[in-house]
């Protein structure tokens, strides 16, 4: 098993930018997760899927879509970058049972110019 | 809302001393909480969790942990620490209840640790 994996693992954009970054698991988890990590701020959710076809807003949402149209993928868009969007994007997974830990994937350095 | 406190950003050991990486929470339900580690340019790693029973945690690397409910503590402890245990630790705390509480995991802001030769 792969686990999670993110695509791509760095990428540079300039201000008004748009691009989507991928998370893949292949443990037929229920639930996943994207988060931001920020020096100092620790992990902040972004946004998350309870299940194939549903989305729910994080803490941090605004400026982010997202859209989980296969269980397998769950996809992180960015309309429009903007500098406070230079992070470091984890995806996680875990099971249905409410006991189950999160898997993480191994992140993607994101900077915006 | 639920959140947890991480009260030290640095915590630094000398190797073979115990080592002790504090964590306190606020859930309003009944707590489910984890221990993560991240070691440089990784994703975090999943080390030990508390869900119901012994408050006594056992988990990876030799990492434990205490569940205090009425502290609303759950510190990670390791007997001897090796240079190698420097990294990241992140603690975190799920509401074991229902509503979106229990589908978001909500960590604190990290402990270095750095374990001295």
């Amino acid at each position: 098993n792969a686990g999670v994996t993110q695509t791509p693992k760095f990428r540079v954009l300039k201000t008004g930018q748009s691009m989507t970054l991928l998370c893949a698991q292949d443990m037929n988890h229920e639930y996943m997760y994207w988060y931001r990590q920020d020096p100092g701020m620790g992990l902040r959710l972004i946004h998350y899927s309870v299940g194939e076809g549903t989305t729910a807003k994080g803490e941090v949402p605004d400026g982010y879509n997202v859209s989980r149209l296969k269980k397998q993928n769950f996809l992180l868009g960015l309309e429009s970058a903007a500098p406070s969007q230079t992070s470091v994007y984890f995806c996680a997974s875990r099971p249905g049972p409410p006991g189950g830990e999160q898997y993480f994937g191994p992140g993607t350095r994101l900077t915006v110019t | 809302a639920q959140s947890v406190a991480q009260p030290e950003d640095q915590v630094n050991v000398a190797e073979g001393n115990p080592l002790t990486v504090k964590c306190t929470y606020s859930v309003s339900g009944n707590p489910y909480l984890f221990w993560y580690v991240q070691y440089p340019n990784r994703g975090l790693q999943f080390l030990l969790k508390y869900i119901t029973g012994d408050n006594l945690v056992k988990g990876s690397y030799g990492f434990e942990a205490e569940f205090n409910k009425s502290q609303t503590s759950f510190h990670l402890k390791k007997p001897s620490a090796l240079v190698s245990d420097s990294a990241l630790y992140f603690c975190a705390v799920r509401d074991g209840g229902s509503g979106a509480g229990s589908y978001q995991l909500t960590f604190g802001k990290g402990t270095k640790l750095s374990v001295i030769p």
